[in-house]
């Protein structure tokens, strides 16, 4: 069973670029949700794909979106950088509502903006 | 405000020592599930909580969901290095959709040898 994983491991970008990060489900899951941890903070909820539509978004601007493709893995962009935008990006995979299909997180994006 | 709350928010013991972390909050849940992250690692699952008083054990942790269901707590007995890790209780949010997961901002424990 492979589980989740995400790439680019590491990114630096300037303030003002566009990153494009991306996460592999783990097998059979067809739930992606895209979670937010800055330093000394917990996770927060950025938005969820299921069968490639967005299913819920929490407290983000637009400039933060994302994709699911048909074999469920998933990508997060984020147009016009803020320095505030560095965080570790955590992808998360499910076969449904945090409430009834527990999450498996992949090691996370780490993302720096200078 | 934050919706979870937990304390301490730094712990740093000696291999051996019992310790107990706590998740706090005004709101009442329909579970409240428990994370350990460890350092350039995502959170894993521990345990989910769904029954007022419940309290469940794995291997050396125990939690316990309040009578309430409005708090919870992590106890960790003889505590070892490869417990060093944040520990993250999340839920979720009353009103919010069940897609939405809210975490605290955890507690950082320091076990060492």
């Amino acid at each position: 069973e492979t589980g989740v994983t995400q790439s680019p491991t590491h990114l630096i970008k300037t303030r003002g670029q566009q990153v494009t990060l991306r996460c592999s489900s783990q097998s059979g899951h067809n739930t992606v949700s895209w979670y937010q941890q800055a330093l000394g903070q917990g996770p927060q909820f950025i938005f969820q794909y299921y069968r490639e539509e967005e299913n819920g978004r929490g407290n983000f601007p637009p400039r933060f979106s994302g994709l699911q493709f048909p074999n469920y893995s998933s990508e997060l962009n984020v147009n016009a950088l803020e320095l505030d935008d560095s965080a570790l990006y955590l992808c998360a995979s499910s076969l449904g509502t945090p409430d009834n299909s527990p999450l498996h997180f992949g090691n996370g994006t780490r993302l720096t903006v200078t | 405000t934050q919706l979870l709350e937990q304390s301490p928010q730094f712990l740093s013991i000696q291999e051996g020592e019992n310790l107990t972390v706590y998740c706090n909050s005004s709101s009442v849940f329909s579970s409240l599930q428990w994370y350990r992250q460890e350092p350039g690692e995502g959170p894993v699952l521990l345990v989910t909580v769904v029954t007022g008083g419940e309290v469940k054990k794995l291997k050396r942790l125990t939690f316990q969901f309040g009578d309430a269901r409005k708090d919870s707590s992590l106890h960790i007995t003889a505590a070892q290095p490869g417990d060093t890790g944040l520990y993250l209780c999340a839920a979720i949010r009353p009103g919010a959709g069940s897609y939405q997961l809210t975490f605290g901002k955890g507690t950082k424990l320091s076990v060492i040898p």
